[in-house]
């Protein structure tokens, strides 16, 4: 069974900080892997979808990597803003298209 | 504008109502999905339809049922709600396996 797992669970940093996310699963045989973004009280806004065989995706200040042997992807955020402030959530996707997701990391930029 | 849609929006039930959560699709994706969000438990799968005419359980299915009306529309009813029902439901659809989930917008639904 996929478990998914998302450290740290919450960040505060001043505007301006690189950031890492990290996420960690433990079975290595997924098709992709999908970064999301959540807003409180809001729905799930799709970041970066990375394929099995790609090491690394980036759009603008993002970039995620993908280890699938090592099961670990890592979502960067260049320059951080208070715009940033949301919860971050990983999904690798396995078997019938199924994502499962992790906890997210809550990430919170001060002005 | 094309994407999922979700409805209601918001719902609150007595406990032992039933209702039917909807979801239409209009990006012609083969695969359609019901998870539920609780505070500190992530997103957890309710069922899923992997084509037109197919439906499977997932991780929390108990308490849920599902039709996939057609290729646009999966429904997710509770047929006796409870308390421990009370949740985020969202809907999310795929094309294939090289494509991103798109998810809809929610269901916020509080059981008391």
């Amino acid at each position: 069974k996929q478990e998914v797992t998302q450290i740290p669970a919450a960040l505060s940093v001043p505007e301006g900080e690189n950031l890492v996310l990290n996420c960690s699963f433990t079975d290595s045989a997924i098709y992709n892997l999908q970064w999301f973004r959540q807003d409180p009280g809001k729905g799930l806004t799709s970041l970066l979808l990375i394929q099995s065989s790609q090491r690394e995706q980036t759009s603008g200040r993002l970039n995620a990597s993908l280890d699938k042997s090592s099961g670990r992807s890592t979502l960067y955020i260049a320059a951080s803003q208070p715009g940033d402030s949301a919860t971050y959530l990983c999904a690798p996707s396995s078997g019938t298209y199924k994502y499962i997701f992790g906890t997210g990391t809550r990430l919170k930029v001060l002005a | 504008n094309a994407g999922v849609t979700q409805t209601p929006k918001f719902q609150v039930l007595k406990t032992g109502q039933s209702m039917t959560l909807q979801c239409a699709q209009d990006m012609n994706h083969n695969s359609m999905y019901w998870y539920r969000q609780d505070p500190g438990m992530g997103l957890r799968l309710i069922y899923y339809s992997a084509s037109e005419g197919t439906t499977d359980k997932g991780e929390v299915p108990n308490g849920y049922n599902v039709s996939r009306l057609n290729k646009r529309e999966f429904s997710l009813r509770l047929e006796s709600a409870a308390p421990s029902q009370t949740s985020v439901y969202f809907c999310a659809s795929v094309w294939d396996r090289a494509s991103g989930y798109t998810f809809g917008s929610g269901t916020r639904l509080t059981v008391v």
